[in-house]
């Protein structure tokens, strides 16, 4: 079973859709929990940081629920500007500390 | 502005040929990790420093070697680079102690022909 497992996707949505995204891990030892985005050809980048109690960012909400391990990314009002990789992402323990353990990435193409 | 710089930005090298990626940090993050990403995978972990302690990934192969001569810089090489290890590698660092997030360099992407 992999670490971190997305659907990989794509999806395609015109403007102003909200899209979904779900994410599991398996080592329920994992101590934090991130979405990050990725543009073609690019680094990552941190869209956000997901917390248990659930987090807003404008157009962007993310929710966790350590029991199930599972992390969603709720996208509403889409905008051309969305289209890109997302990045489920999970900050480990791993051998001297903790490593970042990212998943497929869930591909989104927002169309007008 | 402090960041993690990655050079060269594209670097095209022969099959069998050496190569060496360089990764710089004027953040004084102690941790720094390198991540291979091919076309359409999850970045995955290589191997990382926990300051000068060198942790290597059990899958990593032996053909990818790491050097940190300092805190600041951490070089990534790949002896005999075959077709199959074209793809972007990523360089990240992060600060120990404290709620520190992961700062990421632009990437090197290799091609080997």
């Amino acid at each position: 079973r992999k670490e971190v497992e997305q659907d990989p996707g794509p999806f395609n949505v015109p403007e102003g859709a909200t899209v979904a995204f779900n994410c599991t891990y398996s080592n329920s030892a994992s101590q934090s929990f991130f979405w990050y985005r990725q543009d073609c050809r690019k680094e990552p980048k941190l869209l956000m940081s997901v917390y248990s109690s659930g987090n807003e960012d404008g157009r962007f909400t993310a929710q966790l629920n350590r029991a199930s391990q599972y992390i969603s990314l709720l996208i509403r009002d889409s905008k051309l500007s969305d289209s890109a990789t997302y990045l489920c992402v999970v900050n480990s323990p791993h051998q001297a500390g903790t490593a970042l353990i990212f998943g497929k990435g869930t591909t989104l193409s927002v169309s007008s | 502005d402090a960041m993690v710089i990655q050079n060269p930005r594209y670097q095209v090298t022969q099959f069998g040929k050496p190569v060496t990626l360089s990764c710089s940090q004027t953040l004084n993050h102690n941790v720094m990790y390198w991540y291979q990403q091919k076309s359409s995978q999850a970045p995955k972990l290589l191997f990382h420093y926990y300051d000068k302690d060198f942790n290597n990934e059990a899958d990593t192969p032996d053909n990818f070697q790491s050097r940190r001569p300092n805190t600041s810089f951490c070089f990534l090489d790949i002896r005999s680079p075959g077709l199959g290890d074209a793809a972007m590698y990523l360089c990240a660092t992060r600060k120990t102690g404290g709620n520190y997030g992961y700062t990421f360099g632009s990437g090197t992407r290799l091609t080997v022909v």
